[in-house]
């Protein structure tokens, strides 16, 4: 079961460009989550899409955009990337977006913004 | 809005029991989760509890209190492949938007 698939895995941009982190379940999931991670920190939520076709702003929005282009996928897009957006990225989803506190996370994009 | 405040570090032997604390302030609370990372991985779920009392799963037990704003992750019988770190994650607003904590290293010495 490949669960959640994040590509890239690595990406290094320089500041000002542009890329589209793509993120991919085969768990039939209702809603997924875009969430970042900095050195010592928990993880903070930057989008969140609690069915197909809907989307909606978490913690730290600013400066990303996401597309939720069906069921399956949900991609976030930098498009003017800045060294403060250099972190890991993690995609996750949950079967609904209902109180079970349970999200299946991917194995994490790393990018570093020079 | 959300905060939580757990341990940055634990030390514990092979074979000892831990606890890990968590408190949080929230609006709209809805339960609490734990979840576990190696080094470089994805965060992996242990447990979540949405009502008062103690869960438990194996090896690892969580409990809340909803009127303390409090909970608390124990692991028994620790295991050297029990090193990682540790984070609390209140749900808010009847939903799985969770917001984590900093998170607890755990470190397991033989």
């Amino acid at each position: 079961n490949a669960g959640v698939t994040q590509t890239p895995k690595f990406q290094v941009l320089k500041t000002g460009q542009s890329m589209t982190l793509q993120c991919a379940q085969d768990m039939n999931h209702n809603s997924m989550y875009w969430y970042r991670q900095d050195p010592g920190m928990g993880l903070r939520l930057i989008y969140y899409s609690a069915s197909e076709g809907t989307t909606d702003k978490g913690e730290v929005p600013n400066g990303y955009n996401v597309s939720r282009l069906n069921k399956r996928e949900f991609s976030l897009r930098l498009e003017s990337a800045a060294p403060s957006q250099t972190s890991v990225y993690f995609c996750a989803s949950s079967v609904q977006d209902r109180g079970t506190g349970e999200l299946f996370f991917g194995e994490g994009s790393r990018l570093t913004v020079l | 809005g959300q905060s939580l405040e757990q341990p940055s570090e634990v030390t514990a032997v092979e074979g000892a029991i831990v606890q890990i604390n968590c408190t949080y302030q929230t609006s709209g609370f809805y339960g609490l989760s734990w979840y576990q990372q190696h080094d470089g991985g994805a965060p992996t779920f242990l447990s979540y509890n949405g009502l008062d009392g103690l869960e438990e799963t194996g090896r690892f037990s969580s409990f809340l209190s909803r009127s303390d704003s409090y909970g608390y992750l124990l692991l028994q019988e620790l295991q050297m492949k029990d090193s990682a770190s540790y984070f609390c994650a209140v749900s808010w607003e009847y939903g799985n938007k969770l917001v984590f904590g900093a998170g607890t290293i755990l470190r397991v010495k033989s």
